[in-house]
């Protein structure tokens, strides 16, 4: 059983296009986080969510949103997509801010074209 | 200057060696220190945890911190080519603040 699950796996779009990326746990954890990871493979953490609540916003720009429907899931909406976003993109979660061991999903890889 | 600083390597090891990998970092505010192992494909995956300065062993593996120097390490001893992975520190300010990871040391444990 999957601890930290993200759909899908592999993304290839267009320009301009407008995109969801999934991500659910099944660890009972309160935190979630969404981060990019460049060509560089610097790992970059985007957002956080305690409880649907944003914690933290990293200087991201506003075309990416993440939207939360309960404590186990937490999606990543992207609009007008850039070349520039193509990255993976990892989901995570922990039991709550104040614990530093964060569990990490595959990643799903953005390709802009 | 960056907040967390790793060389990238690549880094070559016999199978059996020592080998030390190491991170710098400017915040003197951290106070959890970690390190994770991914895989080619993969995402990282917690190896070890730590929040005092001195030395933790889980098996093979050694997390040692020296805040003082702000400098962490990770021994790993016995080296295995299933070692072989990018190996990436991160640190974290009390409360969750400010979750920074190092860019990555790339590993290759050769048979």
């Amino acid at each position: 059983d999957t601890a930290v699950s993200q759909t899908p796996k592999y993304l290839v779009t267009q320009m301009g296009n407008d995109k969801s990326i999934k991500c659910e746990q099944n660890l009972g954890h309160d935190t979630m986080y969404w981060y990019k990871q460049d060509s560089k493979k610097f790992l970059k953490i985007m957002f956080s969510y305690n409880n649907k609540e944003l914690i933290i916003n990293e200087t991201v720009p506003n075309r990416f949103s993440p939207k939360s429907p309960d404590k186990a899931h937490l999606n990543l909406h992207i609009n007008s997509l850039e070349l520039g976003d193509s990255a993976v993109y990892f989901c995570a979660s922990s039991q709550d801010t104040g614990r530093a061991e964060a569990f990490f999903g595959q990643g799903t890889r953005l390709t802009v074209v | 200057q960056k907040e967390v600083e790793q060389d990238p390597g690549p880094l070559s090891v016999p199978e059996g060696a020592i080998v030390s990998l190491n991170c710098t970092y400017s915040n003197s505010a951290f106070q959890y220190f970690m390190w994770y192992r991914q895989y080619s494909r993969k995402g990282p995956e917690l190896l070890m945890y730590t929040y005092s300065s001195g030395n933790k062993e889980d098996g093979r593996f050694t997390a040692q911190v020296d805040k003082s120097s702000k400098y962490i390490s990770l021994f790993i001893r016995d080296s295995q080519p299933s070692d072989s992975a990018t190996y990436l520190c991160a640190m974290i300010e009390n409360y969750g603040q400010n979750f920074v990871f190092g860019p990555g040391t790339r590993l290759s444990v050769l048979p």
